[in-house]
Parts: C-alpha cells; structure tokens; sequence
C-alpha cells in the first residue's frame, strides 16, 4: 500500500520544545496539504504545497510554525517553543493535482501532546 | 467567509435502520461537497463527493445530492450496520479558492447497534 505516511505517529513534549513531523505523499501527487484536528472539531487547513512551493498559509498558522517541501517529495511540520494550545492532531493529505474535485488522501495523522 | 455546518452528535442506530446526516454549506459560486468518514483508529476517508448541482454522490450505500437551491449534501443510507459506526464529516472546495484545501464541518459520530 503506498497511501500517505505520516511519522511519528505520536509525540508527547514539554512546553517550550521544538517538534518536527514527517509527511509522505503519494508518489506522483503534486499538492500536499496540512491540516490540524482538535477534539470534536473537524480538520482545520494550515498551508498547502504545490511541489515544492509553498503557496499558502492559513492565519491559524503561527511564526512559531514553519513548513517545508524540498524537492516537491516529503514534507516536513516544525513547530518552535511548542505551547500546550498546539495540543491536537496534526494531519497530511495529498492529491494529484489540486482541483476542485480532486480527492485528497489523509495520512493517519500525528496526535501532539504539550505538557 | 465558507462553511459548513453538519447535524450534531452522537446518533445512535439500530442495525438496518435509516441513516441522515444533515449538512448545509455557505459558500460563494458552486463549491465541491464532500464525506469523509473516519473510522475508529482509521485516518479520513473520502465517503463520496459531488463537483456540481443535482450531483448524487454514492458508494458503500451511502448516497447525497447536491441541493443548490437549498445549499444542502445531507448523507444518507437505507439500512445501516454495525460496521458503519464511525465520525463522518461534510467538507467542501470552494469554487473560486485556488488553493483547493478542504472546509470541514465539526463531524457527526455515528454509532450503530445490533
């Protein structure tokens, strides 16, 4: 199966560390997105990559937030100085090409834990 | 701004009863409409999806229409089972948006009883 990965699948850390996630894409999509989950809330949208490009960024995503797409492939999530607002799941998705009705596949997400 | 906005929960079923989940939408032009299904453990699944008015999107025995007059997607199905049980969530693409992220209502959790 080569749907979307995401690594880890669990991080639990200390208010003020940094963490890093990991998103694989399938292969040959062109956009990737993150998303974040908080309990009993749907998915919220933070940025979205076509290749390696960044293109967008939600407001919800703070300066402590950085994302990166070298070579259109993975994706990586880095949130500094972590807060315990930054508790929450932290979902990847792909899609082929971004359009309006093309389907995005999720990864099985990073749940965050801020002590 | 868009939105969607999605029947609360919990519902909860008996096996081989019928299935509505409300969803309405608030969105500028002609949105994409969207279910996805999260089983327990599961990432998100897209359920089925609808790109214009009058659309009817199915799979699984799941079925919604695109209602433009009245801005709905409501989810349905005949006979539900056990196996259902899980967080559905309406989503749409909006029209004129060119990044093409999802918007997501707050997710209805459906669990069935045999």
């Amino acid at each position: 199966d080569t749907g979307v990965s995401q690594d880890p699948r669990h991080k639990i850390t200390k208010r003020g560390q940094n963490v890093t996630f990991r998103c694989d894409p399938i292969s040959e999509h062109n956009r990737l997105y993150w998303y974040r989950q908080t309990l009993g809330q749907g998915p919220e949208f933070l940025t979205y990559f076509q290749n390696e490009a960044q293109l967008e960024k939600s407001r919800l995503l703070s300066d402590r937030f950085s994302a990166e797409r070298p070579k259109g492939s993975f994706s990586t999530l880095e949130i500094q100085r972590t807060e315990q607002g930054d508790s929450a799941m932290y979902l990847c998705a792909s899609s082929l090409t971004g359009g309006r009705g093309d389907t995005q596949y999720f990864g099985p997400g990073t749940r965050l834990t801020v002590l | 701004g868009d939105s969607v906005t999605q029947m609360e929960g919990p519902v909860t079923l008996s096996e081989e009863a019928f299935l509505t989940i409300n969803c309405t939408y608030t969105a500028t032009g002609y949105p994409s409409l969207f279910w996805y299904v999260q089983y327990p453990g599961e990432g998100l699944q897209l359920l089925l999806k609808a790109t214009k008015a009058d659309d009817k999107g199915s799979n699984k025995g799941f079925e919604a229409t695109y209602r433009k007059e009245t801005t709905s997607f409501h989810l349905e199905k005949g006979s539900v089972q056990v196996s259902d049980s899980a967080v559905y969530f309406c989503a749409l693409i909006a029209n004129g948006g060119s990044q093409g992220n999802l918007i997501f209502g707050k997710g209805t959790k459906l669990s069935v009883k045999p």
